[in-house]
């Protein structure tokens, strides 16, 4: 059974605090994904990596990085934390040595910055 | 410039009967299709998908339509049943080793008993 797994459900963060959001996967996939989901604003990617150490900038980077040291774990940073950050995070990931496939989901961050 | 489109935020409908849910795209490169699920707190789940070699995908109560010259897919949930009730994405992707997935804005569907 695959498992994308997120560090934590909740996180309440202070404005200005430096935010890890860690996030694993067991199924040896190598592309892995950020989004956060805002209401009427669906699911927007924030940064994608195709194999460790890779990473590429998706539709909104601005304010988050990531890291990607091991194949299994992909991290997303928020650097300084502030109040317009407060969103679902979800992380992905997807198989590619196959054309078609769909990618999977962890259960979701809930983050607020205070 | 959103490449995949959902206009209607919103359907309700009674239990037993259809749910179509539409999306639109603009990218012609798009040739993979989506659709996942979303309860409210939890990860978003796979539903069904379809390549654009196809026009059709059926899975149990759940089809997706695809119409490459439209540019327009839909998916039909027949019947439909409270536990449906939930917000639906679709989603679009090429070919290709590294491609990323683009997601429409959800719609919120409601199955009322």
């Amino acid at each position: 059974d695959v498992k994308v797994t997120q560090s934590s459900r909740y996180l309440v963060k202070r404005t200005g605090e430096k935010v890890f959001l860690e996030c694993v996967q067991d199924m040896d996939h190598e592309n892995m994904f950020w989004y956060r989901q805002d209401p009427g604003l669906g699911l927007r990617l924030i940064y994608f990596s195709y194999d460790v150490k890779m990473k590429e900038k998706g539709d909104i980077p601005e304010g988050y990085s990531v890291s990607r040291e091991k194949k299994e774990r992909f991290s997303l940073i928020l650097e300084s934390a502030s109040t317009n950050q407060t969103s679902m995070y979800l992380c992905a990931s997807r198989q590619t040595d196959t054309t078609y496939t769909e990618a999977f989901f962890g259960q979701g961050t809930r983050l607020t910055v205070v | 410039d959103q490449q995949v489109k959902q206009n209607s935020p919103s359907l309700s409908v009674q239990e037993g009967r259809i749910s179509i849910l539409n999306c639109d795209y603009t990218n012609s490169m798009f040739d993979y299709f989506l659709w996942y699920k979303k309860y409210p707190a939890e990860g978003p789940t796979f539903l069904i998908s379809i390549s654009s070699i196809k026009d059709k995908n059926e899975d149990g109560r759940f089809t997706v339509f695809l119409n490459k010259s439209a540019k327009h897919l839909s998916l039909h949930i027949v019947p439909s049943q409270p536990g449906d009730s939930a917000v639906y994405f679709c989603a679009a992707s090429r070919t290709g080793a590294n491609s990323k997935l683009t997601f429409g804005k959800g719609i919120t569907l409601s199955v009322r008993p």
